[in-house]
């Protein structure tokens, strides 16, 4: 079964720092994709950044980007310019054959002024 | 652009009441639909998923279910809530292109 782990439960960071979130997983499909999640304290939960596994240049959407090592199962998100918005609990999840989404036990992140 | 619509925002329910929430979605046809719940601070759980109409498919046994009606709505229900279902609820779908979901506003579910 696929697993996706968050070894970083709770980081915290001054605003316009740069910070790099953590997440490895385990799968058996060759063709998968990876995404990270933002939940802010509203609760709303956002689509942050997905990366598809064939491709080798790791996405990036504005501020933010990811480190994707498929070699060693492993998709950090880093956070460019650290804004108080970014305050917020992150997953990260990947895509499995059978319609569901593996998640994270997610990283909380805090940005200080 | 799709949209995803989710009610009640907050609930309050006795224990042994019944419980339904709902959730729509506009802008698309033949979503994948889900319901998650998440403990606060913790991760999500996946409760149903549903990839047509009559076709839905329960994670966790317990005493909710789940139905779809119609194309774009999905509905999650209780005969007797218990108050271990307190929680947060979140509806979520894909279109099954790239997997990515979109989510609810979710509910927030109290059982006194």
């Amino acid at each position: 079964a696929q697993t996706v782990t968050q070894s970083q439960p709770e980081m915290s960071v001054q605003e316009a720092e740069t910070v790099t979130l953590s997440c490895t997983y385990d799968t058996s499909e060759n063709n998968y994709y990876l995404f990270w999640y933002k939940q802010p304290p509203s609760r709303q939960m956002i689509l942050v950044i997905r990366q598809e596994a064939y491709k080798q240049q790791n996405a990036t959407e504005n501020r933010f980007s990811v480190n994707f090592q498929k070699a060693a199962k492993s998709f950090s998100l880093k956070i460019s310019d650290s804004q108080l918005g970014d305050t917020a609990m992150y997953f990260c999840a990947s895509h499995d054959s059978n319609y569901q989404l593996i998640w994270g036990a997610g990283t909380k992140l805090i940005i200080k002024p | 652009s799709q949209t995803i619509h989710q009610w009640p925002a907050t609930l309050v329910q006795p224990v042994g009441s019944p419980l339904s929430l709902e959730c729509t979605v506009e802008g698309t046809s033949n979503p994948n639909l889900y319901w998650y719940r998440q403990a606060a601070g913790r991760g999500l759980q996946l409760l149903f998923y549903s990839i047509g109409i009559d076709q839905i498919s329960s994670e966790v046994p317990q005493n909710l279910s789940a139905s779809r009606p119609q194309d774009r709505q999905f509905i999650l229900s209780s005969k007797k809530l218990l108050l271990s279902d307190s929680g947060f609820y979140l509806c979520a779908f894909d279109r099954g292109l790239s997997y990515e979901q979109y989510f609810g506003p979710g509910t927030r579910l109290t059982v006194t």
